[in-house]
């Protein structure tokens, strides 16, 4: 039983360029987020899916896409790559009926 | 609008001291509940505590407690006889149900403990 996974772990990419973060979990969890941590602040929600197939925005979904096509994976993607968008990328699941997050260890993306 | 306010950027508290960290939040949901975090230098994020907006008792984990006081809309951690290993980034977070899903995050409070 892993948790949450998220790949990679590091990458740095430069402007213009794109990406995909997969984040999987195999804990058959119904939730699954995206978040992203600047330094010194807390956890904005980018994009958020509430089952396979369905995606939704948060707080901060400009510049980034999202797909569940299956339910144990939640993909992020950049399509063209700012330096705003450097940060540390964390995903999170969550079961239906229940409260707690598990967090992923997070991706730490720089983009120059 | 809902909203998170973590008031205290930082915080030094002397070892077994107990320590309260500060949490405000704004929703007009009846039906909400709140969460605290904690993240170490290592990066990843630990849950410490949840409460229900219809809990009528504080909750409770070990040293950790939640000071939940609904009419003023705050919920603050409470941690007793701190250790070294409380010293990490802590955050308050809210889920609300209207929403279904979203959870939003105060910005945190670093604590360092000192010995």
């Amino acid at each position: 039983n892993a948790g949450v996974t998220q790949t990679p772990k590091f990458r740095v990419l430069k402007t213009g360029q794109s990406m995909t973060l997969l984040c999987a979990q195999d804990m058959n969890h119904e939730y699954m987020y995206w978040y992203r941590q600047d330094p010194g602040m807390g956890l904005r929600l980018i994009h958020y899916s509430v089952g396979e197939g369905t995606t939704a925005k948060g707080e901060v979904p400009d510049g980034y896409n999202v797909s569940r096509l299956k339910k144990q994976n939640f993909l992020l993607g950049l399509e063209s790559a700012a330096p705003s968008q450097t940060s540390v990328y964390f995903c999170a699941s969550r079961g239906q009926g229940t409260y707690e997050q598990y967090f992923g260890p997070g991706t730490r993306l720089t983009v120059t | 609008a809902q909203k998170i306010t973590q008031t205290q950027p930082g915080m030094f508290v002397q070892e077994k001291e107990a320590v309260t960290l500060d949490c405000t939040y704004d929703t007009s949901d009846q039906s909400y509940g709140l969460f605290w975090y904690k993240q170490p230098s290592s990066g990843e994020m630990i849950f410490l505590i949840y409460q229900g907006s219809y809990d009528e008792q504080n909750a409770t984990e070990g040293r950790y407690s939640l000071n939940f006081q609904k009419a003023r809309k705050s919920a603050n951690l409470v941690i007793s006889a701190s250790q070294l290993g409380d010293s990490a980034m802590y955050f308050c977070a809210m889920r609300w149900y209207s929403s279904a899903s979203k959870i939003i995050f105060g910005s945190g409070t670093r604590l360092s403990i000192r010995p």
